[in-house]
């Protein structure tokens, strides 16, 4: 079975900071990852994905997130955080070589509220 | 455009009623799915369409009853609903769902169900 771990509920950070959400992933063969991002009363919305070829991912507003095979993690990154970046992120997996329709399911982590202070 | 519409953006509902949750996208995407998901929690799948076919239905209540009538367009029936069902109901499309399809799913802002 697939599975995410989001290992911290909120992260706080001052504007102007780093951040990092992290994420780590369980599949049986190589993961499709991706990071979603959540307004309040809002639906998801996609900011990056990891499929292959370089471990560094680039997305949208800023953001980035790294791939790490061995210590199966996928951790999202800003080098600069803003307070509108403030909002619940989700990591999830899809393993595609799971048989039938299990190889389409995203399975989604628990979410991360990032809180970014002024 | 990577946009999923969904109407209406709130609903209320006795346990009696019947009422339906509509959902769109013209990305030319074949591949759409429901998700139910409570506060501050991440989105449960609850079914998936296939070109119009439902691939996917995990193992949800017959009060919801998905409809498919074209490939831009998803419905979701409501009848005799529990007050536990509230939550916010999310669309997605994706361009595929086959196995091997990369694919990032594009959400819907949702509609905000509550059952009284």
């Amino acid at each position: 079975a697939q599975s995410v771990a989001q290992p911290e509920d909120q992260v706080n950070v001052a504007e102007g900071n780093p951040l990092t959400v992290k994420c780590t992933y369980s599949v049986s063969g190589n993961p499709y990852l991706f990071w979603y991002v959540q307004y309040p009363n809002r639906g998801l919305q996609f900011l990056l994905k990891y499929i292959t070829g370089d471990n560094l991912v680039k997305g949208s507003y800023g953001f980035e997130a790294e791939f790490n095979k061995s210590q199966t993690s996928f951790h999202l990154k800003k080098p600069s955080a803003l307070v509108s970046d403030s909002a619940l992120y989700f990591c999830a997996v899809r393993d595609p070589q799971r048989s039938g329709a299990g190889s389409y399911q995203l399975t989604f982590g628990k979410g991360t509220k990032l809180s970014v202070i002024p | 455009d990577t946009e999923v519409t969904q109407t209406p953006k709130h609903l209320v509902m006795g346990m009696t009623n019947k009422k339906s949750l509509k959902c769109e996208q013209h990305m030319g995407h074949r591949a759409m799915y429901w998700y139910k998901q409570k506060a501050k929690k991440p989105p449960e799948l609850m079914f998936v369409y296939s070109y119009e076919k439902l691939s996917i239905n995990e193992s949800v209540p017959s009060r919801f009853s998905p409809e498919c009538p074209n490939s831009s367009l998803l419905n979701l029936h409501l009848h005799a609903l529990q007050p536990e069902d509230s939550a916010l109901y999310l669309c997605a499309s994706s361009r595929q769902v086959d196995g091997v399809s990369s694919y990032e799913q594009y959400f819907g802002p949702g509609t905000r169900l509550t059952v009284t």
